[in-house]
């Protein structure tokens, strides 16, 4: 089966920098997304990882580790807008089409 | 501007009711999915379907069905709706490579009375 887990919520101050984790069980592993979701809004796309290792866009960043069943995304410069839950996402494969599959979320409060 | 459109943003349903959910997406995109979100529990992939005619259910596809007859279009229906199907639903299309993101819709908040 899959399963994805990742903290319920986490805090942090304005202008330093938070590292959200997410641990997942998967069969047929074709990369592993992060999504934001704002309260009261659709999840917007911020990353994507299939292969090993660090992906850099401007303040975020997302690492990931296949062998070991691991992610993880980094926010740097934390700013008050960044307040909002963060969504780990894996797709498999399934027969005829992808399969992707949310974590519960992770709620990031960011504070002045 | 690439786009999900959900037919309600709000709804409200008798227990019993018969409910279709629409989404049309105008990205030509092969892959349509619905979710639904409640609070503690993420998104939960109820069904998803990869081409015209072709569906795949999903965690959990118990009292819902799915009707792909179009490519754009993606119905989810709930043939008795019940109070626990009370929920927020989210749409969702990709195109077919392994790094295509999600796009979603603005969800539709579903309440089951």
């Amino acid at each position: 089966g899959q399963n994805i887990d990742q903290p319920t919520e986490m805090t942090a101050t304005e202008g330093a920098i938070v590292q959200i984790n997410c641990t997942y069980q998967t069969s047929g592993f074709n990369g592993l997304f992060w999504y934001q979701q704002h309260a009261g809004e659709a999840p917007t796309f911020l990353s994507y990882n299939v292969l090993d290792g660090l992906e850099e866009k401007g303040r975020f960043s997302s690492f990931l580790s296949r062998s070991k069943g691991y992610s993880y995304l980094l926010l740097k410069e934390l700013q008050m807008k960044d307040s909002a839950s963060y969504l780990c996402a894996v797709r498999g494969r399934n027969t005829g089409g992808f399969k992707t599959i949310f974590g519960a979320g992770t709620r990031l409060f960011v504070k002045a | 501007d690439v786009k999900v459109t959900q037919s309600s943003r709000y709804l409200v349903k008798r227990t019993g009711e018969k409910v279709f959910l629409e989404c049309v997406q105008d990205m030509d995109h092969e892959n349509m999915f619905w979710y639904r979100q409640d609070p503690g529990l993420g998104l939960r992939l109820i069904y998803f379907s990869y081409d015209v005619k072709m569906k795949e259910k999903g965690d959990i596809p118990e009292g819902y069905s799915v009707s792909r007859e179009k490519k754009e279009r993606f119905s989810l229906i709930l043939e008795s709706a019940s109070t626990n199907q009370t929920s927020m639903y989210l749409c969702a299309s990709s195109g077919t490579a392994t790094n295509e993101k999600l796009f979603f819709g603005s969800g539709t908040q579903l309440s089951v009375l």
